[in-house]
């Protein structure tokens, strides 16, 4: 099974800061990457799909990357509503596994 | 607009089954695979099952391999979870959603608490 090794745990930031959450993949998963957003409460969102490109409606900035087997979600300038638990996701192989989730709060 | 919204949760005794159900709508349901995932109280996130569009292969991780089944019912635009032999820690809150790779739409979820 790919095992999906996502960092920090947590995380405290200031409002307009840069944040910054990684996932490391076992092996290699190409692109099939996704990041999500999950809120108090409410469902996950996708945020992040093909490790790089945004989904509908999300805002300009959150952004993905990639070097090797190592994702990258970065916040440009945290805002309030950017507060929640993110996960990744690989969708290479089956079992499809998440990392372990990263609690971003506000400092 | 795409809506996924999951019923038939409950609290159910160990060893016994339940059957989840997710409603589908807002956009052509046969054409895509679904999945169910699941999230333990204050835990993360975990992918239970996935369907293809005709319902023909399944897919499980060994958790719940031979104890869960997923299946579909694209003249009703539905999916299902059956879930048998449950044990404490199946408890979670159970999410459908629409699976192209990423999982693109959720469902609200529905809560199961598996206990005696």
């Amino acid at each position: 099974d790919i095992q999906m090794t996502q960092s920090p745990a947590s995380l405290s930031a200031s409002l307009e800061e840069i944040v910054t959450i990684t996932c490391q993949a076992s092996q290699d998963i190409g692109n099939w990457l996704s990041w999500y957003q999950q809120k108090p409460g409410k469902s996950p969102q996708l945020l992040i799909y093909g490790a790089t490109s945004l989904a509908d409606g999300v805002p300009s900035r959150f952004s993905g990357s990639r070097s090797g087997t190592q994702y990258s979600l970065k916040i440009s300038r945290l805002q309030v509503e950017d507060i929640g638990i993110y996960y990744c996701l690989q969708a290479y192989s089956a079992p499809w596994t998440f990392g372990g989730g990263t609690k971003l709060e506000l400092k | 607009e795409v809506q996924l919204v999951e019923s038939g949760g409950g609290l159910v005794q160990p060893g016994r089954s339940l059957k989840l159900s997710c409603a589908a709508s807002g956009f052509t349901f046969s054409n895509y695979y679904m999945a169910w995932v699941r999230q333990a109280p204050k835990k993360g996130l975990e992918w239970v099952a996935t369907i293809s569009t005709s319902g023909s292969r399944t897919y499980y991780p060994d958790s719940v391999k031979g104890r869960f089944t997923i299946s579909r019912d694209n003249a009703k635009s539905s999916l299902y979870l059956q879930m048998n032999s449950l044990k404490s820690e199946d408890t979670a809150t159970y999410y459908c959603a629409r699976h192209v790779r990423q999982l693109d739409y959720w469902g609200q979820g529905v809560m199961v608490t598996v206990s005696s």
